[in-house]
Protein backbone atom coordinates (compact mmCIF):
# COMPACT_ATOMS: atom_id res chain seq x y z
CA UNK A 1 0.00 0.00 0.00
CA UNK A 2 3.09 2.01 -0.51
CA UNK A 3 1.59 6.12 -0.96
CA UNK A 4 4.62 7.41 -3.20
CA UNK A 5 6.81 4.21 -4.99
CA UNK A 6 10.17 5.42 -6.89
CA UNK A 7 12.71 2.66 -8.49
CA UNK A 8 15.54 2.06 -8.64
CA UNK A 9 16.37 2.95 -4.76
CA UNK A 10 20.08 2.96 -5.80
CA UNK A 11 21.67 3.68 -9.21
CA UNK A 12 25.25 3.19 -10.13
CA UNK A 13 26.16 4.51 -13.61
CA UNK A 14 29.20 5.72 -15.43
CA UNK A 15 29.54 9.25 -16.36
CA UNK A 16 27.94 9.36 -20.45
CA UNK A 17 25.07 6.54 -19.88
CA UNK A 18 21.48 7.48 -20.11
CA UNK A 19 18.90 5.99 -17.01
CA UNK A 20 15.74 6.47 -16.17
CA UNK A 21 13.96 7.03 -12.87
CA UNK A 22 10.38 6.21 -12.29
CA UNK A 23 7.87 7.08 -9.83
CA UNK A 24 4.33 6.02 -9.23
CA UNK A 25 1.61 7.51 -7.35
CA UNK A 26 -1.86 5.50 -6.14
CA UNK A 27 -3.34 8.73 -3.84
CA UNK A 28 -5.39 9.77 -6.47
CA UNK A 29 -3.11 13.08 -6.71
CA UNK A 30 -2.87 15.19 -9.74
CA UNK A 31 0.37 16.89 -9.16
CA UNK A 32 3.75 14.68 -9.14
CA UNK A 33 7.29 16.79 -8.63
CA UNK A 34 10.52 15.49 -9.25
CA UNK A 35 13.19 17.02 -6.43
CA UNK A 36 17.23 16.57 -6.38
CA UNK A 37 18.73 16.96 -2.91
CA UNK A 38 22.37 17.21 -3.03
CA UNK A 39 25.27 16.48 -1.01
CA UNK A 40 25.08 19.29 1.47
CA UNK A 41 20.97 18.48 1.56
CA UNK A 42 19.71 21.28 -0.49
CA UNK A 43 16.58 20.01 -1.90
CA UNK A 44 15.29 22.00 -5.03
CA UNK A 45 12.23 21.24 -7.19
CA UNK A 46 13.31 20.46 -10.74
CA UNK A 47 9.95 19.56 -12.20
CA UNK A 48 6.33 19.86 -11.43
CA UNK A 49 3.23 18.05 -13.33
CA UNK A 50 -0.64 18.70 -13.09
CA UNK A 51 -2.69 15.98 -14.60
CA UNK A 52 0.08 15.20 -17.42
CA UNK A 53 0.86 18.92 -17.87
CA UNK A 54 4.25 20.14 -17.23
CA UNK A 55 3.64 23.55 -15.25
CA UNK A 56 6.74 23.44 -13.46
CA UNK A 57 10.75 23.42 -15.17
CA UNK A 58 12.90 25.08 -12.86
CA UNK A 59 16.20 25.52 -15.20
CA UNK A 60 17.20 22.14 -15.14
CA UNK A 61 19.60 20.73 -18.34
CA UNK A 62 17.62 19.31 -21.23
CA UNK A 63 19.24 16.14 -20.34
CA UNK A 64 16.60 16.04 -18.13
CA UNK A 65 13.33 14.45 -19.34
CA UNK A 66 10.36 13.96 -17.64
CA UNK A 67 7.39 11.77 -18.80
CA UNK A 68 3.83 11.36 -17.19
CA UNK A 69 2.19 8.55 -19.46
CA UNK A 70 -0.99 9.38 -16.84
CA UNK A 71 -1.31 11.54 -13.48
CA UNK A 72 -0.39 8.57 -11.67
CA UNK A 73 3.40 8.34 -13.17
CA UNK A 74 6.07 10.66 -13.62
CA UNK A 75 9.27 8.89 -14.70
CA UNK A 76 12.57 10.82 -15.20
CA UNK A 77 14.83 10.35 -18.07
CA UNK A 78 18.68 11.30 -18.06
CA UNK A 79 20.98 11.94 -20.95
CA UNK A 80 24.45 11.44 -21.09
CA UNK A 81 24.94 11.42 -16.80
CA UNK A 82 27.44 13.66 -15.40
CA UNK A 83 29.70 13.76 -12.26
CA UNK A 84 27.38 16.68 -11.12
CA UNK A 85 23.91 14.95 -11.27
CA UNK A 86 25.07 12.29 -8.32
CA UNK A 87 22.58 13.58 -5.61
CA UNK A 88 19.14 11.82 -4.41
CA UNK A 89 16.03 12.83 -6.77
CA UNK A 90 12.80 12.33 -4.71
CA UNK A 91 9.47 12.00 -6.49
CA UNK A 92 6.55 13.56 -4.73
CA UNK A 93 2.70 13.58 -5.23
CA UNK A 94 -0.14 16.11 -3.93
CA UNK A 95 -4.03 16.68 -4.33
CA UNK A 96 -2.98 20.55 -5.45
CA UNK A 97 0.19 22.71 -4.73
CA UNK A 98 -2.09 23.86 -1.87
CA UNK A 99 -1.36 20.69 -0.28
CA UNK A 100 0.97 19.04 1.55
CA UNK A 101 3.38 16.53 -0.55
CA UNK A 102 3.83 13.05 -0.13
CA UNK A 103 7.30 12.24 -0.72
CA UNK A 104 8.55 8.76 -2.42
CA UNK A 105 11.74 7.04 -0.14
CA UNK A 106 14.47 8.97 -3.30
CA UNK A 107 17.17 7.41 -5.31
CA UNK A 108 20.49 7.70 -5.05
CA UNK A 109 22.19 7.97 -7.92
CA UNK A 110 25.98 7.64 -8.42
CA UNK A 111 27.93 8.34 -11.02
CA UNK A 112 31.46 6.70 -11.23
CA UNK B 1 17.50 36.15 -2.53
CA UNK B 2 17.13 33.52 -0.11
CA UNK B 3 13.49 33.15 0.28
CA UNK B 4 13.38 30.49 3.25
CA UNK B 5 15.92 31.20 5.54
CA UNK B 6 16.55 28.53 8.65
CA UNK B 7 19.35 30.10 10.16
CA UNK B 8 20.54 27.40 12.40
CA UNK B 9 22.48 24.35 10.57
CA UNK B 10 22.25 22.33 14.17
CA UNK B 11 20.91 22.01 17.34
CA UNK B 12 21.21 20.01 20.12
CA UNK B 13 18.66 19.59 22.56
CA UNK B 14 17.99 17.53 25.78
CA UNK B 15 15.02 14.65 25.49
CA UNK B 16 11.96 16.06 26.87
CA UNK B 17 12.50 19.53 26.30
CA UNK B 18 10.82 21.66 24.01
CA UNK B 19 12.66 22.93 20.56
CA UNK B 20 11.66 26.06 18.72
CA UNK B 21 13.39 25.94 14.99
CA UNK B 22 13.49 28.92 13.17
CA UNK B 23 12.31 29.52 9.20
CA UNK B 24 12.03 33.13 7.97
CA UNK B 25 10.52 33.60 4.42
CA UNK B 26 10.32 35.94 2.07
CA UNK B 27 7.43 36.76 -0.74
CA UNK B 28 5.51 39.49 -1.95
CA UNK B 29 2.38 36.88 -2.80
CA UNK B 30 -0.19 37.55 -0.53
CA UNK B 31 -1.30 33.54 -0.80
CA UNK B 32 1.31 31.18 -0.13
CA UNK B 33 1.71 28.09 2.53
CA UNK B 34 4.47 27.31 4.47
CA UNK B 35 5.20 23.64 5.17
CA UNK B 36 7.56 21.66 7.60
CA UNK B 37 9.11 18.34 6.83
CA UNK B 38 11.07 16.06 8.54
CA UNK B 39 13.94 14.06 7.58
CA UNK B 40 15.43 11.56 9.68
CA UNK B 41 19.01 9.57 8.73
CA UNK B 42 16.88 6.63 6.49
CA UNK B 43 16.23 9.48 3.88
CA UNK B 44 12.64 9.55 3.28
CA UNK B 45 10.86 13.04 3.78
CA UNK B 46 7.87 12.97 6.39
CA UNK B 47 5.23 16.00 6.18
CA UNK B 48 4.83 17.48 9.15
CA UNK B 49 2.28 20.80 9.28
CA UNK B 50 0.85 23.25 7.24
CA UNK B 51 -0.20 26.62 7.66
CA UNK B 52 -1.89 28.86 5.13
CA UNK B 53 -1.33 32.35 4.89
CA UNK B 54 -4.84 33.07 5.68
CA UNK B 55 -5.13 30.83 8.50
CA UNK B 56 -6.60 32.80 11.39
CA UNK B 57 -4.90 30.19 13.97
CA UNK B 58 -1.48 28.56 14.28
CA UNK B 59 -1.52 24.66 13.09
CA UNK B 60 -0.78 22.64 15.53
CA UNK B 61 -0.66 18.67 14.81
CA UNK B 62 0.04 16.78 17.89
CA UNK B 63 3.66 17.57 19.19
CA UNK B 64 4.38 19.63 16.72
CA UNK B 65 3.32 23.24 16.53
CA UNK B 66 3.97 26.35 13.96
CA UNK B 67 4.45 29.74 15.21
CA UNK B 68 2.99 32.21 12.33
CA UNK B 69 4.07 35.67 12.98
CA UNK B 70 2.76 36.72 9.65
CA UNK B 71 4.04 40.30 10.10
CA UNK B 72 7.45 39.11 10.79
CA UNK B 73 7.27 36.81 8.04
CA UNK B 74 8.25 34.07 10.62
CA UNK B 75 7.18 30.16 11.19
CA UNK B 76 8.59 28.70 13.50
CA UNK B 77 8.42 24.71 14.08
CA UNK B 78 8.08 23.96 18.02
CA UNK B 79 8.27 20.44 18.96
CA UNK B 80 6.89 19.67 22.41
CA UNK B 81 8.45 16.96 24.91
CA UNK B 82 11.20 15.74 22.41
CA UNK B 83 11.87 12.38 21.96
CA UNK B 84 15.12 10.43 20.65
CA UNK B 85 13.53 9.62 17.86
CA UNK B 86 12.83 13.52 17.16
CA UNK B 87 16.71 13.53 16.02
CA UNK B 88 16.17 14.12 12.15
CA UNK B 89 16.90 17.39 9.07
CA UNK B 90 14.08 19.41 9.04
CA UNK B 91 13.12 21.55 6.12
CA UNK B 92 10.89 24.73 6.33
CA UNK B 93 9.44 25.28 2.83
CA UNK B 94 6.77 27.72 0.90
CA UNK B 95 4.76 27.19 -1.87
CA UNK B 96 4.17 30.52 -3.70
CA UNK B 97 1.65 30.83 -6.30
CA UNK B 98 2.18 28.38 -9.88
CA UNK B 99 2.83 25.73 -7.51
CA UNK B 100 6.03 26.37 -6.60
CA UNK B 101 7.67 25.01 -3.50
CA UNK B 102 10.81 26.30 -2.25
CA UNK B 103 12.84 24.69 0.78
CA UNK B 104 14.89 25.89 3.16
CA UNK B 105 18.54 24.69 3.88
CA UNK B 106 17.73 22.68 6.72
CA UNK B 107 18.13 22.38 10.67
CA UNK B 108 19.43 19.32 12.10
CA UNK B 109 18.50 18.68 15.14
CA UNK B 110 20.04 15.90 17.92
CA UNK B 111 18.24 15.17 20.49
CA UNK B 112 20.27 13.92 24.18
CA UNK B 113 18.96 11.51 26.12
Amino acid sequence: DTAVSQTPKYLVTQMGNDKSIKCEQNLGHDTMYWYKQDSKKFLKIMFSYNNKELIINETVPNRFSPKSPDKAHLNLHINSLELGDSAVYFCASSYNSNQPQHFGDGTRLSIL
Amino acid sequence: AQKITQTQPGMFVQEKEAVTLDCTYDTSDPSYGLFWYKQPSSGEMIFLIYQGSYDQQNATEGRYSLNFQKARKSANLVISASQLGDSAMYFCAMRERASKIIFGSGTRLSIRP
